[in-house]
């Protein structure tokens, strides 16, 4: 399987402040790349999805991928309590997740 | 965007007998769809690829004799865990494409089924 890597965490911020999660993968033909949040016992849900370098919002979500570089980030700006989960990247399909990094956001 | 269901949510069974899970894509067609296995506090690992109309695709160490797959149509695909033992346990979730829509790249997941045996 090919292999993203992701810091696990976990991974504590302030509310309100920027929470920034990195990841890198292995191979160099992922074209399309997708941050999933899942939050405990529930199934992932999918929030961002990029395919072209550079960065990507989507209200208080920015992706940002470097093909170059071979990394893929999500920060979330005013990061809320109910921010607190597990985000997952992967590429490509059929998706294949590291560990994720597990966020945790303290009001 | 595309909703994919699960049935049952949750399911406990004796050790030896089968379980069948369905998946099924609500609103859109779905050629492919995945299974995922997710143990307590790991990740989610990749069991294998339905294709409708074909055999599925199955990961490296998963036995395809004890998890069978049947894609049967463009929205259902049913993963059955045979002779169930404890350590089959596990959260068990569908995903799929929808390959018409404008996000024909995106995977879109199911509830999860939680399956417990006993």
């Amino acid at each position: 399987q090919k292999e993203v890597e992701q810091n696990s965490g976990p991974l504590s911020v302030p509310e309100g402040a920027i929470a920034s999660l990195n990841c890198t993968y292995s191979d160099r033909g992922s074209q399309s790349f997708f941050w999933y949040r899942q939050y405990s016992g529930k199934s992932p849900e999918l929030i961002m999805s990029i395919y072209s370098n550079g960065d990507k919002e989507d209200g208080r979500f920015t992706a940002q991928l470097n093909k170059a570089s071979q990394y893929v980030s999500l920060l979330i700006r005013d990061s809320q309590p109910s921010d607190s989960a597990t985000y997952l990247c992967a590429g490509n399909t059929p998706l294949v997740f590291g560990k994720g990094t597990r966020l945790s956001v303290i009001a | 965007g595309a909703v994919v269901s699960q049935h049952p949510s949750w399911v406990i069974c004796k050790s030896g007998t089968s379980v069948k899970i369905e998946c099924r894509s609500l609103d859109f067609q779905a050629t492919t769809m995945f299974w995922y296995r997710q143990f307590p506090k790991q990740s989610l690992m990749l069991m294998a690829t339905s294709n409708e109309g074909s055999k599925a695709t199955y990961e490296q160490g998963v036995e395809k004799d004890k998890f069978l797959i049947n894609h049967a149509s463009l929205t259902l695909s049913t993963l059955t865990v045979t002779s169930a033992h404890p350590e089959d346990s596990s959260f068990y979730i569908c995903s799929a494409r929808d390959w018409g829509g404008a996000s024909y790249n995106e995977q879109f997941f199911g509830p999860g089924t939680r399956l417990t045996v006993l």
